[in-house]
C-alpha cells in the first residue's frame, strides 16, 4: 500500500497522559498537513511540513501539542497532559509542493480521553 | 478570513437518481481552489473533484459534476446515478491560490443512497 498510513488506527488513554501519533505520507511527497477532526464537524488544519521545516501553526495548536518530521520522512504529533477535549479524529495528509496538486488523506487516528 | 458552509447535515436519494449537495463559502480572494472530498464510513477521505477559481468550465470526474457560481461564491456537487457506493460523508472544502496548501472545510453533508 503506498497511500498515507497513521498509527495507530484508535487510541484510548486516560486524562493527563501523553499520546504519540505516526504519519507516514507517500514517499515522494514533501509536504504534510495534520488535522484534526471532531463529531459532527469537518477536519480542522493544525499544522504544516513542507519536507522537514514546520512553516505554518494553527491557533488550534496549543502548547501542549507539538509535531516533528525529522529527516523530511514520517511525521509524529504529539499531545502532552492529554485532556477530554483532545477526543477526536486526528488526520494526516500530504501532497506535492505544486499548487495544483490534491492532498492525500491517512484513514485517521480516534483518540478517546477517559 | 475564509469560511464554508454546508447547509444540509443530511442528504437521502433513492439509487440510480440524481442529487445535488450544497457548499456556500466566504473569501476576499479572487483566485483559489475549490474541492469534494468523500468521506466514507471507517475510511480515508478521497478527493471526488476540484475546481479553480479561474475556470469558467464546471468541473465534472464521471457521474460527479459542480455547479460554480462564482459571483454567489455557491459550489454544489450534482451526483448522477447514484450508486451506494456513494453513501459517505461528502465534504467541501476551499483553499487559497497562494496559501501553503491547507484547506478549509465545511462541516459535511452525510449522503444516503436508498435502494
Amino acid at each position: 500500500d503506498t497511500g498515507v498510513s497513521q498509527d495507530p488506527r484508535h487510541k484510548i488513554t486516560k486524562r493527563g497522559q501523553n499520546v504519540t501519533f505516526r504519519c507516514d505520507p507517500i514517499s515522494e511527497h514533501n509536504r504534510l498537513y495534520w488535522y484534526r477532526q471532531t463529531l459532527g464537524q469537518g477536519p480542522e488544519f493544525l499544522t504544516y511540513f513542507q519536507n522537514e521545516a514546520q512553516l505554518e501553526k494553527s491557533r488550534l495548536l496549543s502548547d501542549r501539542f507539538s509535531a516533528e518530521r525529522p529527516k523530511g520522512s514520517f511525521s509524529t504529533l504529539e499531545i502532552q497532559r492529554t485532556e477530554q477535549g483532545d477526543s477526536a479524529m486526528y488526520l494526516c495528509a500530504s501532497s506535492l509542493e505544486q499548487l495544483n496538486t490534491e492532498a492525500f488523506f491517512g484513514q485517521g487516528t480516534r483518540l478517546t480521553v477517559v | 478570513a475564509q469560511t464554508v458552509t454546508q447547509s444540509q447535515p443530511e442528504m437521502s436519494v433513492q439509487e440510480a437518481e440524481t442529487v445535488t449537495l450544497s457548499c456556500t463559502y466566504d473569501t476576499s480572494e479572487s483566485d483559489y481552489y475549490l474541492f469534494w472530498y468523500k468521506q466514507p464510513p471507517s475510511r480515508q477521505m478521497i478527493l471526488v473533484i476540484r475546481q479553480e477559481a479561474y475556470k469558467q468550465q464546471n468541473a465534472t470526474e464521471n457521474r460527479f459534476s459542480v455547479n460554480f457560481q462564482k459571483a454567489a461564491k455557491s459550489f454544489s456537487l450534482k451526483i448522477s446515478d447514484s450508486q451506494l457506493g456513494d453513501a459517505a460523508m461528502y465534504f467541501c472544502a476551499y483553499r487559497s491560490w497562494g496559501s501553503q496548501g491547507n484547506l478549509i472545510f465545511g462541516k459535511g453533508t452525510k449522503l444516503s443512497v436508498k435502494p
